[in-house]
């Protein structure tokens, strides 16, 4: 059983492209949460999807980033006109159950490089 | 209200020594007390992780110490080794809910030989 594929992992993109990251979930997985690690920083929470539902967006940026967990293939981070800002390392993580009684398991993650 | 403060930034130890995480809360609402084990350029894994309902909780060299009234908890890493290089991270959550958690701002631990 492979782990949480996520894919590029790195990514380059100018000022004002989009960038779009992948994260398929362990199989049987049905559950994905992505993260947003800053240098020297600890993670924070963006989104968490279920397959084909976006069950809490708390931690999105209300401009620009959308996610998407579809019924086939894998979920999707989009950011539109990235900025500098943007630049940090993505992870996504995926479980079984949405519960904390079973554990997330967490991708290498993309490490996205606005320029 | 939602933050979880960790310390130290970067810790070196010696090989055998025993490595000290700590971190503090601020909610009183949080029930669930992962910590996670990062490798450089790789995603963080599950460590160990504790419930209030226990004040203590061991695996291995792992060990963690929760203080509920001073909403406090600690890494413990006895005979620490090399291969425990790694960041560290503390974080906090709901169990009623899901795998939302708040992260601590992470510990870099060396162990030199």
């Amino acid at each position: 059983n492979a782990g949480v594929m996520q894919n590029p992992r790195h990514l380059v993109r100018r000022r004002g492209q989009e960038a779009r990251l992948r994260c398929s979930p362990m199989k049987g997985h049905s559950h994905v949460y992505w993260y947003r690690q800053l240098p020297e920083e600890g993670l924070k929470f963006m989104v968490y999807l279920q397959k084909e539902n976006i069950i809490d967006e708390s931690g999105m940026p209300k401009e620009r980033f959308s996610a998407e967990f579809p019924k086939e293939g894998p979920s999707i981070l989009r950011i539109q006109q990235v900025v500098r800002g943007d630049s940090a390392a993505y992870f996504c993580a995926s479980s079984p159950q949405g519960g904390l009684d079973t554990e997330a398991f967490f991708g290498q993650g993309t490490r996205l490089t606005v320029v | 209200q939602q933050q979880v403060k960790q310390s130290p930034q970067s810790l070196i130890v010696q090989k055998g020594g025993i490595s000290i995480i700590n971190c503090a809360y601020e909610n009183t609402a949080f029930d669930y007390f992962p910590w996670y084990q990062q490798f450089p350029g790789k995603g963080p894994a599950l460590l160990i992780a504790i419930r209030p309902d226990v004040s203590e909780k061991k695996e291995g060299r792992f060990t963690i110490s929760f203080n509920k009234s001073a909403k406090q908890f600690s890494l413990h890493i006895m005979d620490s080794q090399p291969g425990d290089s790694a960041t560290y991270f503390c974080a906090a959550g709901l169990s009623g809910g899901y795998q939302k958690v708040t992260f601590g701002t992470g510990t870099k631990l060396q162990v030199i030989p």
